[in-house]
């Protein structure tokens, strides 16, 4: 199975500060990576599919990169509501393994 | 609007059994893959299983295989996940979510429904 890495593992910032995250795949994946943002007590939502397509509705401050076996989702000015945690996942192969998630915090 | 609602949810016993169900609407059911993904107590998601639109492949992951059953409805709009042999391990939120197809992603999620394995 490819293993998927999230770094950090949790992370404090301040609203309008630029924010990356970053996972990293244990084999070449392409470019087929998603970002998923999960609030407490919440479903997950996507925010990206395929790297770096925005999913409909989510604001233009995320954007993401990478391919191959090194991504980032990048927040450029935080928002309160973005304080959330982050999940990466693979697709592409079975199971469809996630990322063990990045706590975005309040500083 | 997609919509996508999980029941069947409960407090079962080491070696029960259980089905959950989950009620979707708002696309067209029968176009898409379907996958239900699910997130223990602090801890984070893991991919159950997939189904694609007309049955004809199933997907497990490791962990669950040769004990839950995958299965859809498309006449029904309805997906389920029966679950066998269930232990504490399985105990989770258990997510049903619209895709999950070889280079797809999970664009849309239910609210999920809580499973308790426990004597």
């Amino acid at each position: 199975d490819i293993q998927m890495t999230q770094s950090p593992s949790s992370l404090s910032a301040s609203v309008g500060d630029r924010v990356t995250i970053t996972c990293r795949a244990s084999q070449s994946i392409s470019r087929y990576l998603n970002w998923y943002q999960q609030k407490p007590g919440k479903a997950p939502k996507l925010l990206i599919y395929a790297t770096s397509s925005l999913q409909s509705g989510v604001p233009s401050r995320f954007s993401g990169s990478g391919s191959g076996t090194d991504f980032t989702l990048t927040i450029s000015s935080l928002q309160p509501e973005d304080f959330a945690t982050y999940y990466c996942q693979e697709s592409y192969s079975t199971p469809r393994t996630f990322g063990q998630g990045t706590k975005l915090e309040i500083k | 609007e997609v919509k996508l609602v999980e029941s069947g949810g409960g407090l079962v016993q080491p070696g029960g059994s259980l089905r959950l169900s989950c009620a979707a609407s708002g696309f067209t059911f029968s176009g898409f893959w379907m996958s239900w993904v699910r997130q223990g107590p602090g801890k984070g998601l893991e991919f159950v299983a997939n189904i694609k639109q007309d049955g004809s492949e199933k997907y497990y992951v490791d962990s669950v295989k040769g004990r839950f059953t995958i299965s859809r409805d498309n006449a029904e709009n309805s997906l389920y996940l029966q679950m066998n042999s269930l232990r504490a391990e399985d105990t989770a939120v258990y997510y049903c979510a619209m895709g999950g197809a070889s280079h797809g992603q999970f664009a849309y999620w239910g609210q999920g429904t809580l499973v308790t394995v426990s004597s």
